[in-house]
Protein backbone atom coordinates (compact mmCIF):
# COMPACT_ATOMS: atom_id res chain seq x y z
CA UNK A 1 0.00 0.00 0.00
CA UNK A 2 0.93 3.54 -0.99
CA UNK A 3 2.65 4.72 2.02
CA UNK A 4 4.49 8.74 2.55
CA UNK A 5 5.99 8.54 6.28
CA UNK A 6 7.48 11.88 7.36
CA UNK A 7 10.66 12.69 10.14
CA UNK A 8 9.52 14.15 13.48
CA UNK A 9 8.57 17.47 14.85
CA UNK A 10 11.29 20.30 15.09
CA UNK A 11 11.29 23.08 16.87
CA UNK A 12 13.80 25.98 15.67
CA UNK A 13 14.84 29.42 16.38
CA UNK A 14 13.84 32.71 14.07
CA UNK A 15 16.00 32.64 11.48
CA UNK A 16 17.35 29.07 11.52
CA UNK A 17 16.26 26.17 8.73
CA UNK A 18 14.34 23.20 8.97
CA UNK A 19 14.48 20.16 6.77
CA UNK A 20 11.98 17.62 6.98
CA UNK A 21 11.38 14.50 5.37
CA UNK A 22 9.38 12.54 3.28
CA UNK A 23 10.36 8.52 2.88
CA UNK A 24 7.61 6.93 -0.28
CA UNK A 25 6.91 2.87 -0.82
CA UNK A 26 4.21 0.80 -2.24
CA UNK A 27 4.83 2.21 -5.58
CA UNK A 28 7.18 3.28 -7.70
CA UNK A 29 8.98 6.08 -6.74
CA UNK A 30 9.78 8.06 -10.06
CA UNK A 31 6.09 7.69 -10.88
CA UNK A 32 4.56 10.78 -9.46
CA UNK A 33 5.62 14.18 -8.08
CA UNK A 34 5.63 15.10 -4.21
CA UNK A 35 4.37 18.10 -3.35
CA UNK A 36 4.35 19.97 0.40
CA UNK A 37 1.71 21.22 1.80
CA UNK A 38 1.47 23.34 4.76
CA UNK A 39 -1.32 24.24 7.75
CA UNK A 40 -0.61 27.19 10.30
CA UNK A 41 -2.62 26.26 13.40
CA UNK A 42 -6.07 26.29 12.79
CA UNK A 43 -5.34 27.76 9.62
CA UNK A 44 -6.05 26.11 5.86
CA UNK A 45 -4.21 24.83 3.56
CA UNK A 46 -1.12 26.13 1.50
CA UNK A 47 0.86 24.60 -1.39
CA UNK A 48 4.50 24.94 -0.91
CA UNK A 49 5.38 23.31 -4.35
CA UNK A 50 6.58 20.11 -5.57
CA UNK A 51 9.57 18.00 -7.31
CA UNK A 52 9.52 15.22 -10.02
CA UNK A 53 11.28 12.41 -7.93
CA UNK A 54 12.37 11.15 -11.31
CA UNK A 55 14.65 14.45 -12.73
CA UNK A 56 14.78 16.23 -9.15
CA UNK A 57 13.10 18.95 -11.22
CA UNK A 58 11.03 21.44 -8.85
CA UNK A 59 8.23 23.84 -9.02
CA UNK A 60 8.02 26.47 -6.38
CA UNK A 61 5.18 29.60 -6.19
CA UNK A 62 6.99 32.83 -5.67
CA UNK A 63 5.71 33.26 -2.06
CA UNK A 64 8.54 30.39 -1.32
CA UNK A 65 11.30 31.27 -4.02
CA UNK A 66 14.34 31.80 -2.48
CA UNK A 67 13.49 30.08 0.63
CA UNK A 68 12.17 26.63 0.12
CA UNK A 69 14.41 24.09 -1.62
CA UNK A 70 13.48 20.16 -2.45
CA UNK A 71 15.93 17.33 -3.17
CA UNK A 72 15.21 13.87 -3.45
CA UNK A 73 17.28 10.59 -3.07
CA UNK A 74 16.06 8.20 -5.35
CA UNK A 75 18.07 5.11 -3.42
CA UNK A 76 16.39 5.81 -0.46
CA UNK A 77 12.88 7.07 -1.77
CA UNK A 78 12.99 10.15 0.25
CA UNK A 79 12.15 13.47 -0.72
CA UNK A 80 13.38 16.51 1.78
CA UNK A 81 12.23 20.06 2.05
CA UNK A 82 14.13 22.66 3.60
CA UNK A 83 12.97 26.18 4.60
CA UNK A 84 15.16 29.06 5.86
CA UNK A 85 15.19 32.23 7.56
CA UNK A 86 12.62 30.78 9.58
CA UNK A 87 10.55 33.51 11.19
CA UNK A 88 7.14 32.53 13.82
CA UNK A 89 5.05 32.54 10.87
CA UNK A 90 6.23 29.81 9.60
CA UNK A 91 4.87 27.66 12.76
CA UNK A 92 2.80 24.93 10.95
CA UNK A 93 2.41 21.67 9.76
CA UNK A 94 3.86 20.29 6.58
CA UNK A 95 2.55 17.99 4.76
CA UNK A 96 4.35 15.88 1.98
CA UNK A 97 1.88 14.77 -0.89
CA UNK A 98 1.78 12.68 -3.85
CA UNK A 99 0.23 14.24 -6.84
CA UNK A 100 -1.44 12.07 -8.96
CA UNK A 101 -0.39 10.75 -12.18
CA UNK A 102 -3.47 12.44 -14.53
CA UNK A 103 -3.94 14.98 -12.27
CA UNK A 104 -2.59 17.81 -9.81
CA UNK A 105 -4.06 16.78 -6.85
CA UNK A 106 -2.71 14.50 -4.18
CA UNK A 107 -4.18 11.26 -3.57
CA UNK A 108 -1.69 10.00 -1.01
CA UNK A 109 -0.73 12.20 2.34
CA UNK A 110 2.11 12.08 5.05
CA UNK A 111 1.01 11.97 8.46
CA UNK A 112 2.42 15.55 9.29
CA UNK A 113 5.61 16.96 11.09
CA UNK A 114 4.84 20.06 13.46
CA UNK A 115 7.45 22.61 12.78
CA UNK A 116 7.66 25.10 15.97
CA UNK A 117 9.33 28.46 15.16
CA UNK A 118 10.14 30.32 18.63
CA UNK A 119 12.74 31.77 20.76
CA UNK B 1 -3.40 33.91 -8.31
CA UNK B 2 -6.72 32.23 -7.92
CA UNK B 3 -8.55 32.47 -5.02
CA UNK B 4 -10.94 30.66 -4.06
CA UNK B 5 -14.34 31.55 -1.71
CA UNK B 6 -15.78 28.52 0.15
CA UNK B 7 -19.52 29.00 1.55
CA UNK B 8 -21.03 28.74 4.13
CA UNK B 9 -17.68 28.70 6.54
CA UNK B 10 -20.13 26.11 8.99
CA UNK B 11 -23.03 24.21 8.10
CA UNK B 12 -24.89 22.69 10.73
CA UNK B 13 -27.02 19.51 9.99
CA UNK B 14 -28.42 16.50 11.15
CA UNK B 15 -27.03 12.78 9.97
CA UNK B 16 -29.67 11.94 7.33
CA UNK B 17 -29.34 15.25 5.77
CA UNK B 18 -27.87 16.68 2.68
CA UNK B 19 -24.69 18.94 2.27
CA UNK B 20 -24.09 21.54 -0.09
CA UNK B 21 -21.20 23.00 -0.15
CA UNK B 22 -19.90 25.83 -2.75
CA UNK B 23 -16.45 27.26 -3.94
CA UNK B 24 -16.53 30.09 -6.12
CA UNK B 25 -13.07 30.97 -7.79
CA UNK B 26 -12.09 34.80 -8.82
CA UNK B 27 -11.34 33.50 -12.15
CA UNK B 28 -12.34 30.38 -14.91
CA UNK B 29 -10.69 27.32 -13.37
CA UNK B 30 -9.31 25.80 -16.31
CA UNK B 31 -10.44 21.64 -17.53
CA UNK B 32 -12.49 21.93 -14.26
CA UNK B 33 -8.74 21.26 -12.78
CA UNK B 34 -10.70 21.54 -9.24
CA UNK B 35 -10.65 19.28 -6.04
CA UNK B 36 -11.97 18.53 -3.05
CA UNK B 37 -11.17 17.34 0.17
CA UNK B 38 -12.03 16.27 3.50
CA UNK B 39 -10.03 16.64 6.63
CA UNK B 40 -11.05 15.65 10.21
CA UNK B 41 -9.21 16.88 13.86
CA UNK B 42 -5.74 15.52 13.78
CA UNK B 43 -5.27 14.07 10.50
CA UNK B 44 -4.16 15.12 6.83
CA UNK B 45 -6.86 15.98 4.11
CA UNK B 46 -8.10 12.90 1.85
CA UNK B 47 -8.47 13.46 -1.77
CA UNK B 48 -12.47 12.95 -2.23
CA UNK B 49 -13.05 14.70 -5.68
CA UNK B 50 -10.54 15.42 -8.38
CA UNK B 51 -11.18 17.25 -11.94
CA UNK B 52 -14.65 18.60 -10.83
CA UNK B 53 -16.68 15.42 -10.22
CA UNK B 54 -14.38 12.23 -10.58
CA UNK B 55 -14.65 10.53 -7.17
CA UNK B 56 -10.91 9.09 -5.87
CA UNK B 57 -10.55 5.58 -4.86
CA UNK B 58 -12.62 4.45 -2.43
CA UNK B 59 -15.14 6.96 -1.87
CA UNK B 60 -18.61 6.07 -2.00
CA UNK B 61 -20.78 7.67 -4.32
CA UNK B 62 -23.03 9.86 -1.47
CA UNK B 63 -20.48 12.25 -2.35
CA UNK B 64 -20.70 14.20 -5.70
CA UNK B 65 -18.78 17.31 -7.09
CA UNK B 66 -20.19 19.32 -10.19
CA UNK B 67 -19.56 22.68 -11.64
CA UNK B 68 -17.48 24.21 -14.01
CA UNK B 69 -16.03 27.92 -14.69
CA UNK B 70 -15.94 29.71 -11.17
CA UNK B 71 -18.56 27.99 -9.29
CA UNK B 72 -18.51 24.22 -8.06
CA UNK B 73 -20.25 22.22 -5.55
CA UNK B 74 -19.70 19.05 -3.49
CA UNK B 75 -23.03 17.60 -1.98
CA UNK B 76 -23.53 14.47 0.32
CA UNK B 77 -26.45 13.17 -0.20
CA UNK B 78 -27.14 11.46 2.59
CA UNK B 79 -25.00 12.09 5.56
CA UNK B 80 -22.89 9.57 7.81
CA UNK B 81 -22.07 10.31 11.25
CA UNK B 82 -17.83 10.35 9.76
CA UNK B 83 -18.97 12.82 7.30
CA UNK B 84 -18.48 15.57 10.42
CA UNK B 85 -15.28 17.33 9.02
CA UNK B 86 -13.60 20.20 7.78
CA UNK B 87 -14.03 20.40 3.53
CA UNK B 88 -11.38 22.27 1.46
CA UNK B 89 -11.51 23.04 -2.38
CA UNK B 90 -8.26 23.14 -4.57
CA UNK B 91 -7.74 24.98 -7.74
CA UNK B 92 -5.20 23.12 -9.87
CA UNK B 93 -5.61 24.40 -13.74
CA UNK B 94 -2.89 27.66 -12.77
CA UNK B 95 -0.12 27.72 -10.49
CA UNK B 96 0.24 28.75 -7.73
CA UNK B 97 -2.31 25.81 -6.61
CA UNK B 98 -4.62 27.53 -3.79
CA UNK B 99 -6.96 26.36 -1.87
CA UNK B 100 -10.32 27.77 -0.34
CA UNK B 101 -10.65 28.40 3.35
CA UNK B 102 -12.80 25.54 4.44
CA UNK B 103 -16.28 24.86 5.01
CA UNK B 104 -16.61 22.91 8.59
CA UNK B 105 -19.54 20.47 8.39
CA UNK B 106 -20.72 19.71 12.44
CA UNK B 107 -23.48 18.04 13.91
CA UNK B 108 -26.49 19.72 14.80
Amino acid sequence: QVQLVQSGAEVKMPGASVKVSCKASGYTFSSNNIHWVRQAPGLGLEWMGGISPSGGNTNYPQKFQGRVTMTRDTSTTTVYMELSSLRSEDTAVYYCARRMATAACFDYWGQGTLVTVSS
Amino acid sequence: ETVLTQSPGTLSLSPGERATLSCRASQSVSSRYLAWYQQKRGQAPRLLIYGASSRATGIPDRFTGSGSGTDFTLTISRLEPEDFAVYYCQQYGSSPYTFGQGTKLEIK
